[in-house]
Order: structure tokens, then sequence, then C-alpha cells
């Protein structure tokens, strides 16, 4: 069964504060991994994919990749109260499930103006 | 460029009925895939279509589910004589899956009450 584990939260900060998000995978053979954002009662919304080790970087998101210690994180710069969702962590893998994704169960953030 | 689209986005049911529901994927997305989510959990993988071959089905997708995606294009995704235990979040995403290229974006799902 490939796991994938998030910090359960829920995380709170200051409106302007760095939030840091951190998801922990079983899987060695991951390959892609990605953060969405959910918002009460919607869908999750795609923000960040990276599939390398090292940062990746899009304006106030930077994800974090770490694949010998099997583990991601997304960091929020200046954070917004309209960043309070649940914020999931999605991982893929190869083989014949090629395509499916994995995901923790989220980590629901709130930011306080 | 449209989005994923889905339909109905609520549908209320009694237990034992039948129900259907239709994505349609963003236009020349060659992956789709479905997912159930349930209050306080992540989305949960169902089956996935790459054109109109399904691919991959979960465990979770009992004899009383079935998908199609006739044409490669919209898909539809039937429970039979549903449970109580089927009221969920029903999320369709679809994907170009060229390359490494996986990124799924979802539509805005269809919520099952099942009473």
């Amino acid at each position: 069964q490939k796991e994938v584990e998030q910090n359960s939260g829920p995380l709170s900060v200051p409106e302007g504060a760095i939030a840091s998000l951190n998801c922990t995978y079983s899987d060695r053979g991951s390959q892609s991994f990605f953060w969405y954002r959910q918002y009460s009662g919607k869908s999750p919304e795609l923000i960040m994919s990276i599939y390398s080790n090292g940062d990746k970087e899009d304006g106030r998101f930077t994800a974090q990749l770490n694949k010998a210690s099997q583990y991601v994180s997304l960091l929020i710069r200046d954070s917004q109260p309209s960043d309070s969702a649940t914020y999931l962590c999605a991982v893929g893998t190869r083989g014949s499930t090629l395509g499916r994704l994995y995901f923790g169960r989220g980590t629901q953030l709130t930011v306080w103006p | 460029d449209t989005g994923v689209s889905q339909n109905p986005r609520h549908k209320i049911t009694k237990r034992g009925q039948n129900v259907t529901f239709r994505c349609d994927p963003i236009s020349e997305h060659n992956r789709l895939y479905w997912y159930r989510q349930t209050l306080g959990q992540g989305p949960e993988f169902l089956t996935y279509f790459q054109n109109e071959a399904q691919l991959e089905k979960s465990r979770l997708l009992s004899d009383r589910f079935s998908a199609e995606r006739p044409k490669g294009s919209f898909s539809t995704l039937e429970i039979q004589r549903t449970e109580q235990g089927d009221s969920a979040m029903y999320l369709c995403a679809s994907s170009a899956g060229q390359g490494a290229t996986y990124e799924q974006y979802f539509g805005p799902g269809t919520r099952l009450t099942v009473t």
C-alpha cells in the first residue's frame, strides 16, 4: 500500500508569515509530486508540481523535493487570508499504475489577519 | 480552454437507486480519471482511461460501479444499487499525459448523497 502522510494540522499563521507544509511518501519509485489547494466544499486546484530534487518556485509558492528522504514540502511566503484552505499532497508512481495519484489527507491552513 | 466539467453538481438519491455522473475533460486531454473523496480524506483513485481504454480500476470500484469513455471524449460513472456508504464527492480529472507530465486538473465534482 503506497502511503502519503501529511502533518495533520490544523496550521495557523498570521498574515505575512511563511507557512510550511510537509509531506512524506512510502514508495521510493515515486516520480511526480503535486500540491493541490482545496477550499471548503470545492474541488482540488493544482498549484505546484515538482519532479526532480531541489526547489521549484512559483510566485509566493516554493515546492521542495528530497527523494532520498522521501519528503516533499510546500512553503507559502507572505501568507494571505485567501490562502486559508486545505492543502493536499499527491504522489504519482511509475509502473502499471502510471497516472494514478496517491493523496494525503491534507493539512488545513488558516491565515489570520 | 475550458476546464473539466461535471454533471450533475449535486445528486440526492434513495438507497437502492442507480445514478450516473458525466465528466467532460479538458479538450484534447487523452487521460481521464475518477476519484472519490469523503469528508476529511484526500481523493481516492477509482479508475482511469487513456483515450477510450480503461487502463486501471481500483479495488474500491466494486461490481456496482462501472465507468465508460466511449470515443475517448466524455466519461460516465454509474453506480448501481446505491448504498449509504457511497455518499461522497465524485471527482473527475484529466491530463494531457504527454511525456513525464501527469498534471491532473480536477472538475468541480459531483456530490452524491444517498438517503
